[in-house]
């Protein structure tokens, strides 16, 4: 089984500032079948990133992927009030499926 | 409009069993795999289940072999999951989510019907 190890596990920042959060896995991703996830309180999982760089659809380009191999990154540019949630990486190139544990980016 | 509907949580005691349904609409539905994950109350997600599309391919992570069992209806546009012998850290909210591929992302999901297992 994949691990993935997210960090920080809580990030402050400031509506304008850039948010930089990692994922980590226990061993290579195969073909960066690597995907991120924002939940907001209340909500189900939203879908922002898939095979580690490439955006859903709808998603604001504030918000990039990238990474390979065991090392993932989003990047959320000018973070604006409603980008203040919870966000899981996932692996998805072999099972089991396994999320990490999640970053919250909140309000400073 | 894409839509997934979950059904079927309750509060069901210790070794109890249950049926989640999910109804969906807005695709074709049996063009598609489709997964069951479960988030317990405070804590991250967790992927419980895969069906492909023709439901011949099933996979289960370890927490629940043996226990659940995942089946799809393409004639209704439903998905399953029975949930047999129930434990207390079986409570959680769970989703179904579609993916696109298989292997694929969860780019839809419902929003959850919760299971509560306790005496």
């Amino acid at each position: 089984e994949i691990v993935l190890t997210q960090s920080p596990g809580t990030l402050s920042l400031s509506p304008g500032e850039t948010a930089t959060l990692s994922c980590r896995a226990s061993q290579s991703v195969f073909s960066s079948f690597l995907a991120w996830y924002q939940q907001k309180p209340g909500q189900a999982p939203r879908l922002l990133i898939y095979v580690a760089s490439s955006r859903a659809t709808g998603i604001p380009d504030r918000f990039s992927g990238s990474g390979s191999g065991t090392d993932f990154t989003l990047t959320i540019s000018r973070l604006e009030p409603e980008d203040f949630a919870v966000y899981y990486c996932q692996q998805y190139g072999s099972s089991p499926w396994t999320f990490g544990q999640g970053t919250k980016v909140e309000i400073k | 409009e894409v839509q997934l509907v979950e059904s079927g949580g309750v509060v069901v005691q210790p070794a109890g069993s249950l049926r989640l349904s999910c109804v969906a609409s807005g695709f074709t539905f049996d063009d598609y795999p489709m997964h069951w994950v479960r988030q317990a109350p405070g804590k991250g997600l967790e992927w419980v289940s895969l069906v492909t599309w023709d439901g011949y391919t099933t996979d289960y992570a370890d927490s629940v072999k043996g226990r659940f069992t995942i089946s799809r209806d393409n004639s209704k546009n439903s998905l399953y999951l029975q949930m047999n012998s129930l434990r207390t850290e079986d409570t959680a909210l769970y989703y179904c989510a579609k993916t696109y591929g298989y292997p694929g992302p969860f780019d839809y999901w419902g929003q959850g019907t919760l299971v509560t297992v306790s005496s």
